[in-house]
């Protein structure tokens, strides 16, 4: 069946900071690959996607690429805000409509 | 337009009791899944409706649940007789089409279900 490994948190770092969050996964099918964030206190909203190998998704300076060789989502951002502290999701969708999650990973930034 | 909305934000109950959950999808979004989501962990799917009808209720724990989407808008989560492993936030999201990996699913707030 299809799963998401993510790793462990919480990711503790200071202000502008480089932030990678590594996601890896296994799918039936040739999944859609997605990450969403779950601020403190809001509902689960996506970050970006990518739909076929190679495909790069960014927002708000976050970005990821899907890399089907090493079946990895790799989440990145180049200076880390303490607005970005929240519970980052790396999910994918085989096709048949479900999304598998990961984990999530804490992300905790200080000024 | 608005996004997906989900009441009630917080449910206490019971053991043994009966609850319902509602979800309000985006409008004109055809497909909506629930999702379950324990403390420390990702969310879990529970259903998938395409318009009224359920396609995949495969991750449904057992027949205590059930869910219904009448008119292919509003769907209501029914949990009878709850158990304590219940307690959960229970996630709705709804997407555009359904059925195909590239759709987005748009998450709401979700509802905290306790259950003493």
């Amino acid at each position: 069946g299809d799963s998401v490994t993510q790793m462990e948190g919480p990711v503790t770092l200071s202000e502008e900071a480089f932030l990678t969050i590594n996601c890896t996964y296994t799918a039936t099918g040739y999944p859609s690959l997605f990450w969403y964030v779950q601020y403190p206190g809001e509902g689960l909203q996506l970050l970006l996607k990518a739909t076929k190998a190679d495909d790069k998704g960014s927002n708000k300076g976050f970005e990821a690429t899907y890399r089907k060789e090493t079946t990895s989502f790799h989440l990145e951002k180049g200076s880390v805000q303490v607005s970005d502290s929240a519970v980052y999701f790396c999910a994918l969708n085989s096709g048949y409509s479900t999304l598998t999650f990961g984990k999530g990973t804490m992300l905790l930034v200080s000024p | 337009g608005a996004g997906v909305s989900q009441t009630p934000s917080n449910k206490v109950t019971e053991k043994g009791k009966y609850v319902e959950l509602r979800c309000d999808p985006i409008s004109g979004h055809t497909a909506l899944y629930w999702y379950r989501q324990s403390l420390g962990q990702g969310p879990e799917f529970l259903i998938y409706f395409q318009g009224t009808g359920a396609a995949d209720d495969s991750g449904l724990p057992n027949d205590r649940f059930f869910a219904v989407r009448p008119e292919g808008s509003v769907s209501t989560l029914k949990i009878q007789r709850t158990e304590r492993g219940d307690s959960a936030v229970y996630l709705c999201a709804s997407s555009l089409i359904g059925g195909v990996r590239t759709d987005t699913q748009y998450f709401g707030p979700g509802t905290r279900l306790t259950v003493l």
